[in-house]
């Protein structure tokens, strides 16, 4: 099974202003998920993007696919402090029924 | 429900010494998932199970590892004779498994072990 490849590593941004972080990936997929994580806990499921969709909206996010780049992009629209995480993309590929990760991308987003 | 919950949430031992971790998920999930994940890493697949069989487990996961969920409820995920590069944050999952549903993940806390 294949895992995503997050990119920036790391972002540093002021409050409102929008954080955008990519996802790349080798092989076709079934569905891409984003997740979030806060310091010393567990993920939290943010969108799921079917490999038959384009762009899908949940709040200030809003999550692209690109399936000839094989790639993912989540924006994070009018970003607050609170938005300070880890953000994992998860692919699913083939029959499996495994979620499998990246390496993710630290936000920081200063008051 | 209160979600997936994970116990203990943190496990200090010594080298050598044998840990047990348990995950109750969402009692209307049939998957369930173990990950591990290191500082600066993602989570990591270790196994998951659909009710009470156990589907699938890594090859990074070192016969010092087993888990069972006897019932197709509750897991326990147990680490044998522990070495310090078992020191990580072990999370549990879980999921509903059907047509046309797709498979998203609830984590729990997350179970952090030091092995010293």
């Amino acid at each position: 099974s294949q895992q995503g490849e997050e990119d920036p590593q790391a972002l540093s941004i002021q409050e409102g202003e929008n954080a955008t972080m990519n996802c790349s990936y080798k092989t076709s997929i079934n569905n891409l998920q984003w997740y979030r994580q806060n310091s010393g806990r567990g993920l939290v499921h943010l969108i799921l993007i079917r490999s038959n969709e384009r762009e899908k909206h949940s709040g200030r996010l809003r999550v692209t696919l690109d399936t000839s780049k094989k790639s993912s992009s989540l924006l994070i629209t009018a970003s607050r402090a609170a938005d300070t995480a880890s953000y994992f993309c998860a692919l699913r590929s083939g029959g499996s029924y495994i979620p499998t990760f990246g390496r993710g991308t630290s936000l920081i987003v200063h008051p | 429900d209160t979600g997936v919950s994970q116990d203990p949430r943190h496990k200090i031992t010594k080298r050598g010494q044998n840990v047990t971790f348990r995950c109750d998920p969402i009692s209307e999930h049939n998957r369930l998932y173990w990950y591990r994940q290191t500082l600066g890493q993602g989570p990591e697949f270790l196994t998951y199970f659909q009710n009470e069989a156990q589907l699938e487990k890594s090859r990074l996961l070192s016969d010092r590892f087993s888990a069972e969920r006897p019932k197709g409820s509750f897991s326990t995920l147990e680490i044998q004779r522990t070495e310090q590069g078992d020191s990580a944050m072990y999370l549990c999952a879980s999921s509903f498994a059907g047509p046309d549903v797709a498979n998203v993940l609830t984590f729990g806390a997350g179970s952090r072990l030091t092995v010293l």
